[in-house]
């Protein structure tokens, strides 16, 4: 399978612990978007890594939320100390580019349920 | 204002009927613009993607442009129980950052 590979499909947290949430792009994809998704809403724009860079992290949250995408491995997002409203499904996307007209493919996104 | 806006729906439809899903946006800079479907509880699957004004016509599916209203339809000719699922409208202003719509629920009866 050479699609976005999410792991785990299911993580089930109680509140104060952390969540850590696995994502590796399509092969030859070098940039990586995590999105999330609340019931009923649509895709909620989080942060935007290329190798081992931030590009933009604008649309996440300024505390507990960190992303990574180290030279080799899978991007993470970490989610520090979590509260009922971070429950959501959590999609990852990756691009062989960045800019003009280039599609994201998503991966098929960890479900993340507070206790 | 939203940044992209779609009805939620649901819009329910015949079998073999056109459903016709629309979608407005704010950033008049957009250039590139996708349509998704994502079936309840699964990722969003890219099925088409439009750059200029006018048709784009893919199998049973014709994504429509027109920047000047700054507007984007997707018709799906032919309407199979199949395509029940929610269709996401996305935009690109420029580099990187995709921004979607809530979603369009698409109900086809058989």
């Amino acid at each position: 399978n050479a699609g976005v590979m999410q792991n785990p499909r299911h993580l089930v947290r109680r509140r104060g612990q952390e969540a850590r949430l696995r994502c590796s792009p399509m092969k030859g994809h070098s940039h990586v978007y995590w999105y999330r998704q609340l019931p009923e809403e649509g895709l909620k724009f989080m942060v935007y890594l290329q190798k081992e860079n931030i590009i933009d992290e604008s649309g996440m949250p300024k505390e507990r939320f960190s992303a990574e995408f180290p030279k080799e491995g899978p991007s993470i997002l970490r989610i520090q100390q979590v509260v009922r409203g971070d429950s959501a499904a959590y999609f990852c996307a990756s691009s062989r580019d960045r800019g003009h007209g280039q599609p994201q493919h998503f991966g098929d996104g960890t479900r993340l349920s507070i206790l | 204002q939203k940044e992209v806006e779609q009805n939620s729906g649901p819009l329910s439809v015949p079998e073999g009927a056109i459903a016709s899903l629309n979608c407005t946006y704010s950033d008049r800079g957009s250039q590139s613009f996708f349509w998704y479907r994502q079936y309840s509880g699964k990722s969003p699957e890219l099925i088409m993607s439009i750059y200029s004004n006018g048709d784009k016509e893919d199998g049973r599916f014709t994504a429509q442009l027109n920047k000047a209203s700054q507007y984007v339809s997707l018709l799906i000719r032919d309407s199979q129980p199949s395509d029940s699922a929610t269709y996401l409208c996305a935009q690109m202003p420029g580099g990187f950052k995709t921004i979607f719509g809530a979603g369009t629920r698409l109900f086809v009866k058989a």
